[in-house]
C-alpha cells in the first residue's frame, strides 16, 4: 500500500527566511510519480511540480527546489527567501504506476500548513 | 478558460436531502476524480473514472454515486446528506499519471 507521509504540521517563518518541506512516501512499485500541490488560503489545490521515479535530478524553478532521494524515499520542498504570497497548505502526493484499479490515484500527505510572516 | 470547473462553490443543505455537484473539464483528459478534504485538509480519493468507465471507488458509502455522461463530465450525487457530509470535494482529471489539474472545491455544508 502506497503512504504519504508530512511530517511537519505546521512552519511559521519570517519572510525571506528559507524554509523546508519534507516529505517521506513508501511504495512497493518500481515506478511511481511524486508531486506536490499548494492550497493557498483562497482553497485552490494547484500543481507545482511531478517528479517520476526513474528521476533522482534535482529540480530548481526560480525559488523553488526540489530534492528527490530514492534512498530515503524522500521528497523534499525548498523554498528560498520565503515571502508572505508563499503562505499556504503544501502537500505531497504519490501515484503508482502499476495501474489496474488504482490508476491515477494520488495518494496525498497530511499537508504542512506555511505561514510566513512580513 | 477554467481547466477544470465545478459547480456550485458553496453548498448548505439540511441533513436528509439529496444533492449533487457537477463537473465539467476541457482539457480533453481520459480520467476524472472525486476527492474528499475533511476539515483537517486531509485529501482522500473517493473515485475515478477513465473513459467513462469507474476505475476507483474507494469505499465510500453507496449514498454518493458518481456519473460520468462523457469524457469531460464528471457529476457527484449524495443521497441522504449526514453532518459528517460536511467536507470539500474537489474534481480533477488528469492524462494518465500526468499530473492532476483540480477545480476550485465544493464547499459542502449539511445543517
Amino acid at each position: 500500500a502506497q503512504k504519504v507521509t508530512q511530517a511537519q504540521t505546521e512552519i511559521s517563518v519570517v519572510e525571506k527566511e528559507d524554509v523546508t518541506l519534507d516529505c517521506v512516501y513508501e511504495t512497493r512499485d518500481t515506478t511511481y510519480y511524486l508531486f506536490w500541490y499548494k492550497q493557498p488560503p483562497s482553497g485552490e489545490l494547484v500543481f507545482l511540480i511531478r517528479r517520476n521515479s526513474f528521476d533522482e535530478q534535482n529540480e530548481i524553478s526560480g525559488r523553488y527546489s526540489w530534492n528527490f532521494q530514492k534512498s530515503t524515499s524522500s521528497f523534499n520542498f525548498t523554498i528560498t527567501a520565503s515571502q508572505v504570497v508563499d503562505s499556504a497548505v503544501y502537500f505531497c502526493a504519490l501515484s503508482e504506476a502499476s495501474g489496474g484499479t488504482s490508476y491515477g490515484k494520488l495518494t496525498f500527505g497530511q499537508g504542512t500548513i506555511l505561514t510566513v510572516h512580513p | 478558460d477554467t481547466a477544470v470547473s465545478q459547480t456550485p462553490k458553496y453548498l448548505v443543505t439540511q441533513m436528509g436531502n439529496d444533492k449533487s455537484i457537477k463537473c465539467e473539464q476541457n482539457l480533453g483528459h481520459d480520467t476524472m476524480y472525486w476527492y474528499k478534504q475533511d476539515s483537517k485538509k486531509f485529501l482522500k480519493i473517493m473515485f475515478s473514472y477513465n473513459n467513462k468507465e469507474l476505475i476507483i471507488n474507494e469505499t465510500v458509502p453507496n449514498r454518493f454515486s458518481p456519473k460520468s455522461p462523457d469524457k469531460a463530465h464528471l457529476n457527484l450525487h449524495i443521497n441522504s446528506l449526514e453532518l459528517g457530509d460536511s467536507a470539500v470535494y474537489f474534481c480533477a482529471s488528469s492524462r494518465g499519471h500526468i499530473e492532476a489539474f483540480f477545480g476550485q472545491g465544493t464547499r459542502l455544508t449539511v445543517v
